[in-house]
């Protein structure tokens, strides 16, 4: 069964330091997410993105984030100056067609990104 | 964000037994409810959906229940197996447009042999 891929699954990085977390979605999806979660908590949504623009973002999303499908397989996500709390699992999704009614949301294993 | 809460943090349960995951949310602009299952190391996988114009939904041993009134989910599965042992969410997505799910802290369900 096709997969959501995400790389690398472990990222350790210096506080200001800029990370970009990568994913390959699905082939024929068309809807891609970025969703977070921090130790402990819940996780939370990010960003959506869809016809190669921004759908919809969460106030988490601020100008540090950004997103990019640079290719016809890749997604981004680029914090660009990383804090402490930005540590956390970061998972990428993907969807057929619009969520998710018969197209549900599939989700990648995660990265998990450590800020020290 | 109190939105959405699954007020028991863990469940044990025998083998062979049901498992009843529950999930309250406090107001009613969620049209489309989901539940996730989530192993160590690998993100959440989808389980089953309602949408808001029904109560119950059944898919195998997997069977969601919706409670508008009461706004409340819950997740029955029956019967309950070791593979079954796992995080499971309940993911809500809110009424008029937007595709964001809004994720429940989660139930960690054991299943014992």
């Amino acid at each position: 069964e096709p997969e959501v891929t995400q790389t690398p699954s472990h990222q350790v990085t210096q506080m200001g330091q800029e990370v970009i977390l990568r994913c390959v979605p699905i082939s024929n999806h068309l809807y891609f997410y970025w969703y977070r979660q921090i130790l402990g908590q819940k996780v939370e949504f990010l960003v959506s993105f869809y016809n190669n623009e921004i759908s919809e973002k969460s106030e988490i999303f601020d100008d540090q984030f950004s997103v990019e499908r640079p290719d016809g397989s890749n997604f981004t996500l680029k914090i660009r100056s990383t804090k402490l709390e930005d540590s956390a699992m970061y998972f990428c999704a993907s969807s057929r067609g619009v969520p998710y009614y018969n197209s549900p949301l599939h989700f990648g294993n995660g990265t998990r990104l450590t800020v020290t | 964000d109190q939105q959405v809460k699954q007020n028991s943090p863990s469940l044990s349960v025998q083998e062979g037994r049901i498992s009843i995951l529950n999930c309250d949310y406090t107001n009613s602009m969620f049209d489309y409810f989901l539940w996730y299952k989530k192993y160590p190391a690998e993100g959440p996988t989808f389980l089953i959906s309602i949408s808001s114009i029904k109560d119950k939904n059944e898919d195998g041993r997997f069977t969601v229940f919706l409670n508008k009134s009461a706004k409340h989910l819950s997740l029955h599965i029956v019967p309950s197996q070791p593979g079954d042992s796992a995080v499971y969410f309940c993911a809500l997505k809110a009424t008029g447009g937007g595709n964001k799910l809004t994720f429940g802290t989660g139930t960690q369900l054991k299943v014992e042999l």
